[in-house]
């Protein structure tokens, strides 16, 4: 299978811990995407790579958040102490490039603060 | 600001009968694409069209229409003869100039026997 995966699908934890999702993009692309979804919502962007570069962080995306993408590959996303607001489905989607390139997404992880 | 309003929360239908989805956006970009994704049960968003602005063509494939209307900043999608298979949440997507997508709200369509 060549498409986007992320990992664990599933998270549980207790509000004050720190989590780390990882992201595998298709591997050509160099597009990739962080959403976060909440029930009854569509996907909100949070940020993206070009390549191994963060180019555009949403106001989303508090001081407890962070992503990296080294050597341009996969990603992580870290949420420091976590909150029961970051409750969620985080999705991450890649491209081959910015619009009008489609972006394939990922199975998501479903976060679940305590 | 660019923004996407899908103003259809929850549809229901019939088996074997026509269902359209409504898609409206707002952009000041002049050249620009608009896409649906759809979103079944098991989470995982799946691209479904990509249109842009210079093409006002409906789009068919298969028992899926795509109806895009600058005039009143519509890009409305009908699946004909709708199967259970098709029940699953329905995202209409605007790319900002930076690629990243803004999302409607999504449309639940259900699908019964």
């Amino acid at each position: 299978d060549t498409g986007v995966s992320q990992d664990p699908r599933h998270k549980i934890t207790k509000r004050g811990q720190n989590v780390t999702f990882r992201c595998d993009p298709i591997s050509e692309h160099n597009r990739l995407y962080w959403y976060r979804q909440t029930l009854g919502q569509g996907p909100e962007f949070l940020t993206y790579f070009q390549n191994e570069a963060q180019l555009e962080k949403s106001r989303l995306l508090s001081d407890r958040f962070s992503a990296e993408r080294p050597k341009g590959s996969f990603s992580t996303l870290e949420i420091q102490r976590t909150e029961q607001g970051d409750s969620a489905m985080y999705l991450c989607a890649s491209s081959l490039g910015g619009s009008p390139y489609e972006q394939y997404f990922g199975p998501g992880t479903r976060l679940t603060v305590t | 600001a660019q923004k996407v309003t899908q103003a259809q929360t929850e549809i229901s239908v019939v088996e074997k009968e026509d269902v359209t989805l409504d898609c409206v956006y707002e952009t000041r970009d002049t050249t620009y694409y608009l896409f649906w994704y759809k979103q079944p049960p098991s989470g995982e968003l799946v691209f479904l069209i990509r249109r842009n602005s210079f093409d006002e063509q409906n789009e068919i494939s298969g028992r899926y229409s795509w109806n895009f209307q600058k005039s009143t900043s519509s890009f409305n999608f009908t699946i004909t003869a709708s199967q259970v298979v098709d029940s699953a949440v329905y995202f209409c997507a605007l790319p900002s100039n930076t690629g990243k997508l803004i999302f409607g709200q999504g449309t639940t369509l259900q699908v019964k026997p």
